[in-house]
Order: structure tokens, then C-alpha cells, then sequence
């Protein structure tokens, strides 16, 4: 089955490192997604993973993928106020019309 | 400028009216994608199409109708069968369903 779940809601002091955490169930998963989403806006693509990778670093951010336990995670490295947002982890299954199944986002709140 | 526009950005509608909320993408990408965002719930397909003249059901597309008779339009119909249609609609395009770029999103709220 196809179900990703992530907890609501992260807050950590501006500087600290977060990290995001989401759970998948279906192993045939081809591609692995991070989304940010300001208040009232659309989802941007923040960063991806394929599935056969254990570790992708981007600039601030490191996405690491656990197959075994299906869990993927995303650190922020020196978290800043613009980071605040919600972050959805999303997976891609080969085949089916190419769709997407988006975790439940976790709310990153940066205090100073 | 390249990308994907909504219209409107936040829209009322009386119960048991139909409304239709406008989709429209310049990337000259093949498949469109529309989903519901409720809170705590993370984002629901609704519609998807990967071609002109070509769509199919998503996760809960009761209640919804589409059209895709042009490349860049995707409208979403939601009708008065939808029972709770107060959301943030998200339209959605990909080349190849590789990167979906996501538009502004419409609020929609039934008074």
C-alpha cells in the first residue's frame, strides 16, 4: 500500500540543525521528494533521492534513506526564520500515471 | 516567465453551487495533477492527466469533475455532490511525472 506519514510539528531555535523525518510503506518507491510550503503558497521542490542512493547534500540540506526501515529524512543545516514553513516528504512509484503520494508535512517553526 | 498560474486566489461559493477553478501552465508539460489540501492532512489527488483529452480519478475525485481540451488548461469542476468542498486546491504539472511544479493554489470556502 501506499501510506507516508511525518510528525506535525518541529520547532528549533535559529542556527540549531532540524530534522524532518518520514516514513514510507511501499517498497517499490523509485523516487523520494522534500517539498516547501510558505503560508498560503504552493509546494517547491526543495530536494529528491532515488531510491538505489543513501545520501544526498545539497547546500544546507542532507536527505539519508533508510530502505530496510523505509524512512527518509531531511537536515537543515544552520536553520534560519525563512526556513519556517511546512515540509512535505512525497514518493514516487514507478508506473500508475507517475503520481505522487505526499506525507501529512511537518511544520518547522524557527524561534530566535 | 514560465510556470503554472490559478485563478482565483481565494473564492466563496453558496452550498449547492458548482464552481470551477482554472488551471493553466505554460512549461509546455504533458501531465497536469490537481489536489485538496486539508490541514494535518497533507495534500490528496483529486485528478490527473497525462494527456490531452485524457484523465483519470485520483484518490477522491467525487464530487469533482475535469476537462483537459487544451494542453495548458486543466479546470477543476466542484460540484454541489461534493459534501465538503472548504479546502486549498493545488494544480500541478510535470514533463514526464519526473518534478511536479505546483501553482499558488486556490482557497476555496463554502459560505
Amino acid at each position: 500500500g501506499e501510506d507516508v506519514e511525518q510528525s506535525l510539528f518541529l520547532s528549533v531555535r535559529e542556527g540549531d540543525s532540524s530534522v524532518i523525518n518520514c516514513t514510507y510503506t511501499d517498497s517499490s518507491s523509485t523516487y523520494l521528494y522534500w517539498y516547501k510550503q510558505e503560508p498560503g503558497a504552493g509546494l517547491q521542490l526543495l530536494t529528491y533521492i532515488f531510491s538505489n542512493m543513501d545520501m544526498k547534500q545539497d547546500q544546507r540540506l542532507t536527505v539519508l534513506l533508510n530502505k530496510k526501515d523505509k524512512h527518509l529524512s531531511l537536515r537543515i543545516a544552520d536553520t534560519q526564520t525563512g526556513d519556517s514553513a511546512i515540509y512535505f516528504c512525497a514518493e514516487r512509484i514507478g508506473g500508475g500515471g507517475n503520481k505522487l503520494t505526499f506525507g501529512t508535512g511537518t511544520q518547522l517553526k524557527v524561534e530566535l | 516567465d514560465g510556470g503554472i498560474t490559478q485563478s482565483p486566489k481565494y473564492l466563496f461559493r453558496k452550498e449547492g453551487q458548482n464552481v470551477t477553478l482554472s488551471c493553466e501552465q505554460n512549461l509546455n508539460h504533458d501531465a497536469m495533477y490537481w489536489y485538496r489540501q486539508d490541514p494535518g492532512q497533507g495534500l490528496r489527488l483529486i485528478y490527473y492527466s497525462q494527456i490531452v483529452n485524457d484523465f483519470q480519478k485520483g484518490d477522491i475525485a467525487e464530487g469533482y469533475s475535469v476537462s483537459r481540451e487544451k494542453k495548458e488548461s486543466f479546470p477543476l469542476t466542484v460540484t454541489s455532490a461534493q459534501k465538503n468542498p472548504t479546502a486549498f486546491y493545488l494544480c500541478a504539472s510535470s514533463i514526464s511525472g519526473w518534478e511536479q511544479f505546483f501553482g499558488p493554489g486556490t482557497r476555496l470556502t463554502v459560505l
